[in-house]
């Protein structure tokens, strides 16, 4: 049981070029999330989804966008990476009830040049 | 708009109580938690407290919530080295959506 992965864990991109992360989770949850972390800002929504096929925006979605094809996979684009998308992306995934642990996946780095 | 907030730092002396604060903003939260991060890894659930409760005690950790003032408070008794982290308070948000407003993280430095 590997819980949430995430790939790739390091990646640095030149501004304009585009990259996929991929976050898996074998827990059979329903809902998925992908947050952002800066320093001093905790972490903020970027889109969830509450079941395969659905997708919405978060708190900051611009700039990103995201698919959720198979129910335990949630991708997270970048078509034209910026430096301002320079950060820490963490995935998360949850049950679908009133008690919402989220299960988070050990991040991936981006450094936007 | 929802906003959480937590003081951004605390240090401690190891053995000593540490207090992380936190204030929120949705008073139809249903449950509150606290979540750690330790360097370079995802967030882990540490503990919670559902909202109709005034007090959870699990073992070295009480959590507070004060509802009239919607702040919570995180108390770590005999902090050890390995309590080193960063804490965030998160209250629940959008009923069926799940989601959930992070404050900003509180890092609890343990000093030998």
């Amino acid at each position: 049981n590997a819980g949430v992965t995430q790939t790739p864990k390091f990646r640095v991109l030149k501004t304009g070029q585009s990259m996929t992360l991929l976050c898996a989770q074998d827990m059979n949850h329903e809902y998925m999330y992908w947050y952002r972390q800066d320093p001093g800002m905790g972490l903020r929504l970027i889109h969830y989804s509450v079941g395969e096929g659905t997708t919405a925006k978060g708190e900051v979605p611009d700039g990103y966008n995201v698919s959720r094809l198979k129910k335990q996979n949630f991708l997270l684009g970048l078509e034209s990476a910026a430096p301002s998308q320079t950060s820490v992306y963490f995935c998360a995934s949850s049950y679908s009830s009133s008690y919402n642990e989220q299960f988070f996946g050990p991040g991936t780095r981006l450094t936007v040049l | 708009g929802e906003d959480v907030e937590q003081s951004l730092f605390l240090s401690v002396r190891e053995g000593d109580s540490s207090v992380i604060n936190c204030t929120y903003t949705d008073s139809s939260s249903t449950y509150l938690y606290w979540y750690k991060q330790e360097p370079g890894a995802g967030l882990q659930l540490l503990t919670y407290i559902f909202s109709n409760m005034d007090m959870k005690q699990d073992q070295r950790l009480t959590v507070l919530l004060n509802k009239k003032d919607k702040h919570l408070s995180l108390r770590i008794a005999d902090t050890q080295t390995g309590d080193s982290a960063i804490y965030f308070c998160a209250e629940s948000y959008g009923g069926a959506t799940n989601k959930l407003i992070f404050g900003t993280g509180t890092l609890l430095a343990v000093q030998p």
